[in-house]
């Protein structure tokens, strides 16, 4: 079955640091890749995603590239802010079947002033 | 735009009590999703329906029942609140398209068994 392994949080950093969240996948098929972000007390909400093999997805300064190779869809920013506090969920999601998305554990993210 | 709507917030319940969580869209999806929430966990999947009519089960369907009688509601049912079912739920949403298409989620309900 599909199944998604993110790094263990909290994950506390300071203002203006770079930021890595690690995510690895197992899949059958050829699965598209998201990061969603819950801020406190809200639903999820779409980061980025990335469709196929050497896609790179993008937003916010947020970016994740899709390795097939590694199965991996690591989550970087350049330098976060305090405004990036939050849940980061990676998931992956396959064109057959009921189509819902397979979510990771969530890294919990803090950036201090 | 209201995309997902989910009632209630929040609720408390005893053991043994009955209760619907609500979800609407009004985005003509297809594909709609409830997924639950504990605590230091991922979202795990509940019931999926892919159509009016059509419901089927996820990964932890034990407790719940659904129902999908028009496009836009797909209420979430649980009969005999037991404390395992502490959690947060969230209802979620999709087009009938490829894979990647986004997924829109509610603001979620905070759920308390006691």
């Amino acid at each position: 079955g599909n199944s998604v392994t993110q790094m263990e949080g909290p994950v506390t950093l300071s203002e203006e640091a770079f930021l890595t969240i690690n995510c690895t996948y197992t899949a059958t098929g050829y699965p598209s890749l998201f990061w969603y972000v819950q801020y406190p007390g809200e639903g999820l909400q779409l980061l980025l995603k990335a469709t196929k093999a050497d896609d790179k997805g993008s937003n916010k300064g947020f970016e994740a590239t899709y390795r097939k190779e590694t199965t991996s869809f690591h989550l970087e920013k350049g330098s976060v802010q305090v405004s990036d506090s939050a849940v980061y969920f990676c998931a992956l999601r396959t064109d057959t079947g009921r189509r819902a998305l397979t979510f990771g554990s969530g890294t919990r993210l803090q950036v201090q002033p | 735009n209201a995309g997902v709507t989910q009632t209630p917030k929040f609720r408390i319940l005893k053991i043994g009590q009955s209760m619907t969580l609500q979800c609407t869209q009004d985005m003509n999806h297809n594909y709609m999703y409830w997924y639950r929430q504990d605590p230091g966990m991922g979202l795990k999947l509940i019931y999926y329906s892919v159509g009016a009519g059509i419901t089927d089960k996820g990964e932890v369907p034990n407790g719940y029942n659904v129902s999908r009688s028009t496009t836009e509601d797909f209420p979430l049912r649980l009969e005999l609140a037991a404390p395992s079912q502490t959690s947060v739920y969230f209802c979620a949403s999709s087009s009938k398209g490829q894979g990647n298409t986004e997924a829109f989620f509610g603001q979620g309900t905070r759920l308390t068994v006691v």
